[in-house]
C-alpha cells in the first residue's frame, strides 16, 4: 500500500530555533513532494514543494532536502517564529493520480517566544 | 480572485440520514477534489471531479458519492450516516491539467454525526 509516512507526531521549538520534520516515501513513481501547513479551522494551503530532480528547495525560512536514494524528503523552518505553530502535512500524488495526494499523519509544531 | 468555498461550514446529523456537501472552486480551475480528515486518520483522498467525470477515487465505500456539474461546482453525498462518518471534509481545487497542479483547499465542512 501507498504510503507516507511523517515524524515527529508534534514538534515543539524556542522561537529562533530550526524545526525539522521528516517524511518517507515508498511509491517510486512519485514525482511531486508538497509540504501543507494548516491552521486550525483552516484547510491546508500549500507551503512549498519539489520536484524530484532537484536535491534542495529553500523558499525564504522553508527548506525541502530531497534525498531520492534513501526516499526521504524533510522541511526545515530556520529562525521559527510563533506565527509558524501549525500542523505540518508531507505528501505525494499516487502514480497516476495527479490530483490524488497522499498525505502523512501531520506533525503538529509549537514554537514557543 | 476568490478561493475554494465550501458549504455549509458545519452541520450536524443523526445516524441513517444523508447529507450533500457543496463546493465551488476557484474560476477556472477544472479539478475538485474531496478529502476527508479525522483525528484517527487523518487526510484521506476521497475522489477526484475533471470536467463532470470522476477521474480518479479512493478507498471509500459506496455510500460516499459525488458529482460536478458543468460550471465546475461539485458536489459529494454521503447516505446512510455512521457515526465515523464525523469528520472535516475538505474540497480542493485544481487547473486540472496533465501535470500536477497546486491543490487550493477550502476551509471544509464539520460533519457531526450523532
Amino acid at each position: 500500500q501507498q504510503q507516507v509516512k511523517q515524524s515527529p507526531q508534534s514538534l515543539i521549538v524556542q522561537k529562533g530555533g530550526i524545526s525539522i520534520i521528516n517524511c518517507a516515501y515508498e511509491n517510486t513513481a512519485f514525482d511531486y513532494f508538497p509540504w501543507y501547513q494548516q491552521f486550525p479551522g483552516k484547510g491546508p494551503a500549500l507551503l512549498i514543494a519539489i520536484r524530484p530532480d532537484v536535491s534542495e528547495k529553500k523558499e525564504g525560512r522553508f527548506t525541502i532536502s530531497f534525498n531520492k536514494s534513501a526516499k526521504q524528503f524533510s522541511l526545515h523552518i530556520m529562525d521559527s517564529q510563533p506565527g509558524d505553530s501549525a500542523t505540518y502535512f508531507c505528501a505525494g500524488p499516487f502514480s497516476g493520480g495527479y490530483n490524488k495526494l497522499i498525505f502523512g499523519a501531520g506533525t503538529r509544531l509549537a514554537v514557543h517566544p | 480572485k476568490a478561493g475554494v468555498t465550501q458549504t455549509p461550514r458545519y452541520l450536524i446529523k443523526t445516524r441513517g440520514q444523508q447529507v450533500t456537501l457543496s463546493c465551488s472552486p476557484i474560476s477556472g480551475h477544472r479539478s475538485v477534489s474531496w478529502y476527508q480528515q479525522t483525528p484517527g486518520q487523518g487526510l484521506q483522498f476521497l475522489f477526484e471531479y475533471f470536467s463532470e467525470t470522476q477521474r480518479n477515487k479512493g478507498n471509500f465505500p459506496g455510500r460516499f458519492s459525488g458529482r460536478q456539474f458543468s460550471n465546475s461546482r461539485s458536489e459529494m453525498n454521503v447516505s446512510t450516516l455512521e457515526l465515523g462518518d464525523s469528520a472535516l471534509y475538505l474540497c480542493a481545487s485544481s487547473l486540472g491539467s496533465v501535470t500536477y497542479n497546486e491543490q487550493f483547499f477550502g476551509p471544509g465542512t464539520r460533519l457531526t454525526v450523532l
